[in-house]
């Protein structure tokens, strides 16, 4: 079956890094994205990663291992404001999302 | 603001009621989706609408029924819900289907179920 893993809770303290890891089992790959939800509010595109290898974008970064399976979201100079739930899917050979149940990250002073 | 708006944005509804979310699009996008989310669940996805076709239906009861009258509305009909049902519902586009398209999510109707 299709499935993808990921932490469902993560603390870390302002200003640090912190990494939130997700792996997946698909039927084929077409990619897979990360979205940040805050509470009470919708999804927010961060990223897409179909190539190996790692992507920033400013203090977010994303990692893709195709031979793994794996990815994670790198959270860098940490704010209050990345309190949120950190939402990882993968796309398989129908383009259909595969969800996580997602990261709720929480951010300490 | 996304682009994607969703109406209304809190629904309490009895289990006799009949009632409709509402969603519109403002990014010329083709493809439109409804998801169910549930606390600590992964997201589900309904239905989906490609050029106003309905293409997925994933095995969602009968007493959850969409209308896509154009690409850039899409409605669920909600009638004779279960407390079960009660969940964020989220409306979301896409340009296309296919692998690198972002989806863009409304902000979700929350929707209790009495």
């Amino acid at each position: 079956g299709q499935n993808i893993d990921q932490p469902t809770e993560m603390t870390a303290t302002e200003g640090a890094i912190v990494q939130i890891n997700c792996t997946y089992q698909t039927s084929g790959f077409n990619g897979l994205f990360w979205y940040q939800q805050h509470a009470g509010e919708a999804p927010t595109f961060l990223s897409y990663n179909v190539l190996d290898g790692l992507e920033e974008k400013g203090r977010f970064s994303s990692f893709l291992s195709r031979s793994k399976g794996y990815s994670y979201l790198l959270l860098k100079e940490l704010q209050m404001k990345d309190s949120a739930s950190y939402l990882c899917a993968a796309m398989d050979s129908n383009y259909q999302l595969i969800w996580g149940a997602g990261t709720k990250l929480i951010i300490k002073p | 603001e996304t682009g994607v708006t969703q109406t209304p944005r809190h629904l309490v509804m009895g289990m006799t009621n009949k009632k409709s979310l509402k969603c519109e699009q403002h990014l010329g996008h083709n493809a439109m989706y409804w998801y169910k989310q549930s606390a600590k669940k992964p997201l589900e996805l309904m239905f989906v609408y490609n050029f106003k076709e309905q293409t997925e239906n994933n095995s969602v009861p009968s007493r959850f029924s969409p209308e896509c009258p154009n690409s850039s509305h899409l409605f669920l009909h909600l009638h004779t819900l279960q407390p079960e049902d009660s969940a964020l519902y989220l409306c979301a586009s896409s340009q296309g289907r296919d692998g690198g398209n972002t989806i863009y999510f409304g902000e979700g109707s929350w929707l209790t179920v009495v």
